[in-house]
């Protein structure tokens, strides 16, 4: 089973530029989620995607960060413009329904993620 | 609402001794544990997870843990690490198998 993917792995950006990542979840699995790590901290969901539509978006600062998953397969984070707190990995993960929890990892996978420095 | 505390941001140990990463949690409803384990430059992995039944759950790479209601915790352990280990560990609950609350990580230094 491939993985979640995620692209660029790095990226090096001045404040107030925008930038934007893509993650390919795990084929056939309905939810989607972005996740920020700042460097010394734990991940925090930003996103939450059911299909296409969002579940839950209480962590996102909408000021500057949008998301979006076109037909409920990829998806997109982009921050606009970027801030120099910003710098973070960028973790997408992705989930299957309910009835495939049996499985070992509980159907729930994190891509490599996207490091973001901004200077 | 649920959070995540681990109380030792650094832990260095010695090759073959054993460890344990601590972990203690809040929440105003059930949740289900889990550990996961992050390699340099790469995602988390999954180490084990506690949904039910007996508190005491093996996991990859000889880890297990303890859930302990009453205390709130969920300690990981192992009782021989290998250089290998050396990772940054992350505790989390869910409540619903949707959203995640990650502790702020442990990072293991094993030193030959």
């Amino acid at each position: 089973e491939a993985g979640v993917a995620q692209s660029p792995r790095y990226k090096i950006i001045e404040k107030r530029q925008s930038v934007a990542f893509w993650c390919n979840p795990i084929s056939g699995h309905a939810t989607l989620y972005w996740y920020q790590q700042i460097l010394g901290q734990g991940p925090k969901l930003l996103i939450q995607f059911q299909n296409n539509g969002v579940v839950d978006d209480s962590q996102l600062p909408k000021d500057r960060f949008s998301a979006e998953r076109l037909k409920g397969v990829d998806s997109t984070l982009k921050i606009q413009p970027a801030k120099l707190e910003d710098s973070a990995v960028y973790l997408c993960a992705s989930s299957t329904p309910s009835r495939d929890r049996g499985r070992a990892n509980y159907g729930y996978t994190f891509g490599s993620g996207t490091r973001l420095t901004v200077v | 609402a649920q959070s995540v505390t681990q109380l030792d941001s650094q832990v260095p140990v010695f090759e073959e001794a054993p460890v344990e990463l601590r972990c203690n949690y809040s929440s105003s409803v059930s949740v289900y544990l889990f550990w996961y384990v992050q390699y340099p430059n790469q995602g988390l992995q999954l180490l084990l997870k506690y949904l039910s039944g007996s508190t005491l759950v093996k996991g990859i790479n000889g880890f297990e843990a303890e859930f302990n209601k009453s205390q709130t915790s969920f300690h990981l352990r192992k009782p021989s690490v290998h250089i290998s280990d050396t990772a940054e560990y992350f505790c989390a609950v869910t409540p619903n198998f949707n959203k995640f609350y990650f502790g702020s990580g442990t990072k293991l230094n094993v030193k030959p």
